[in-house]
């Protein structure tokens, strides 16, 4: 099946520790996106990056950190400088096809005590 | 910056009635629309995408038409469904490709 996976589904951590998020893509897409999503308010754009070793920063990009070695793979570490990092987070990827639709992920749900 | 507002923030229909979700986007320069479906604590599942030089989409019993020149678009649900109960986000696209979205429709139907 081709998909968008994310790891872990839930992820608890202590204030102050980095986590990394994981995500991972078998739909051979060019481009992938981190989103942030809180109760009540639309997603936020973190991170994306467009092609293999190269990502650019988002809207929200404060406090994260991302990688973009392989293409099938783009992780998200969410750092102790995130001031408020309890949150849904969302990964998405999309072709350079003319189209570019946006597929995404199931989510992980963090929350930093 | 594009701002997306989606109202109502809430709607709730009895089984069979048509739903009309409304989307509107302060730039119109966009390069397309896409309308997705999110059920509580999942993911976004893409419903429709209108490409800018498109009037309107449809997919089954969903249809959805973009007005560029004044920022709106329209998602229509017909004959709706308990199953249809979810929050419908919209969200647009500029020459970057980064989706800008609105805060979502939460819609109940009730049987």
């Amino acid at each position: 099946d081709g998909g968008i996976t994310q790891s872990p589904k839930y992820l608890f951590r202590k204030e102050g520790q980095n986590v990394t998020l994981s995500c991972e893509q078998n739909l051979n897409h060019d481009a992938m996106y981190w989103y942030r999503q809180d109760p009540g308010q639309g997603l936020r754009l973190i991170y994306y990056s467009q092609i293999v070793n190269d990502f650019q920063k988002g809207d929200i990009a404060e406090g994260y950190s991302v990688s973009r070695e392989k293409k099938e793979s783009f992780p998200l570490t969410v750092t102790s400088a995130q001031k408020n990092p309890t949150a849904f987070y969302l990964c998405a990827s999309s072709a350079w096809d003319g189209r570019y639709e946006q597929y995404f992920g199931p989510g992980t749900r963090l929350t930093v005590t | 910056k594009q701002e997306v507002t989606q109202i109502p923030a809430a709607l709730s229909v009895p089984e069979g009635e048509n739903l009309v979700l409304n989307c509107s986007f302060t730039d119109s320069a966009i390069y397309n629309l896409q309308w997705f479906r999110q059920d509580p604590g999942k993911g976004l599942t893409s419903l429709l995408l209108i490409q800018s030089s498109q009037r309107e989409q449809t997919s089954g019993r969903l249809n959805a038409s973009l007005d560029k020149s004044s920022g709106r678009s329209t998602l229509y649900i017909a004959a709706s469904q308990p199953g249809d109960s979810a929050t419908y986000l919209c969200a647009v696209t500029k020459n970057d490709y980064k989706l800008s979205f609105g805060a979502g429709t939460t819609v109940t139907v009730r049987a």
